[in-house]
């Protein structure tokens, strides 16, 4: 099976603009979940979407939101940019959520804000 | 919220040495992950442990979680060079509003020669 795919891999945009990013589970897995990473934070807890609907949210300003896919893909949009936003934004996928099963990330989209 | 700490932030470990890195919550453990990640890349599964005193194997990698002591360790035998990355451990945090994986900062780990 294809692992998750995240596009793009790299991305640069200024303050104020807005982005998206998209994320391919792995085939058949129904669970989508969007992390941030920075070098201060770490890695942080975005939000969950499973069958199209957003299960849980970490503690993000409202400027990021997602959403799935009857497929299952998902993407996250973030808007007003701000430089504190730069950082590699990871999603993972599950077959059905919740946190008994492992999950499988993808590589990741770095995103510099200018 | 649930945090969940690491130590020691970095490692410099000789090629063929043991090494052990650790993870300690603030709050009960309903089920620790490990993940390697290698430097700015994504996150590679290694173990879930879910009871209290579980202890898995892979490799020359072992994890246990100590439930009582809310920590977890993970214990590398014989280090190669592979072995380097980032360790992250992610823990299942449940509150009212459903559930999230929270993860410690990481530890860097090098391997040398």
């Amino acid at each position: 099976k294809a692992g998750v795919t995240q596009t793009p891999r790299y991305l640069i945009k200024t303050r104020g603009q807005q982005v998206t990013l998209s994320c391919s589970p792995i085939s058949g897995h129904r669970s989508v979940s969007w992390y941030q990473q920075t070098p201060g934070q770490g890695l942080q807890f975005l939000f969950e979407y499973f069958s199209e609907t957003q299960r849980n949210k970490g503690n993000f300003p409202g400027r990021f939101s997602g959403r799935q896919f009857s497929n299952s893909r998902s993407e996250m949009n973030v808007s007003t940019l701000e430089l504190g936003d730069s950082a590699l934004y990871l999603c993972a996928s599950s077959p059905r959520g919740g946190l008994t099963y492992e999950q499988y990330f993808g590589p990741g989209t770095r995103l510099t804000v200018t | 919220s649930q945090e969940l700490e690491q130590s020691p932030q970095s490692l410099i470990v000789q090629e063929g040495k043991n090494l052990t890195i650790n993870c300690t919550s603030s709050k009960t453990l309903y089920g620790l992950y490990w993940y390697k990640q290698k430097y700015g890349e994504g996150l590679i599964f290694l173990m879930m442990l879910q009871k209290g005193g579980e202890e898995k194997s892979h490799e020359k990698i072992t994890a246990k979680l100590d439930e009582k002591k809310q920590q977890s360790s993970l214990h590398i035998t014989a280090s190669q060079p592979s072995h380097a990355g980032i360790y992250l451990c992610g823990a299942d945090m449940r509150s009212n509003s459903g559930y999230a994986l929270n993860f410690g900062k990481g530890t860097s780990l090098l391997v040398t020669p």
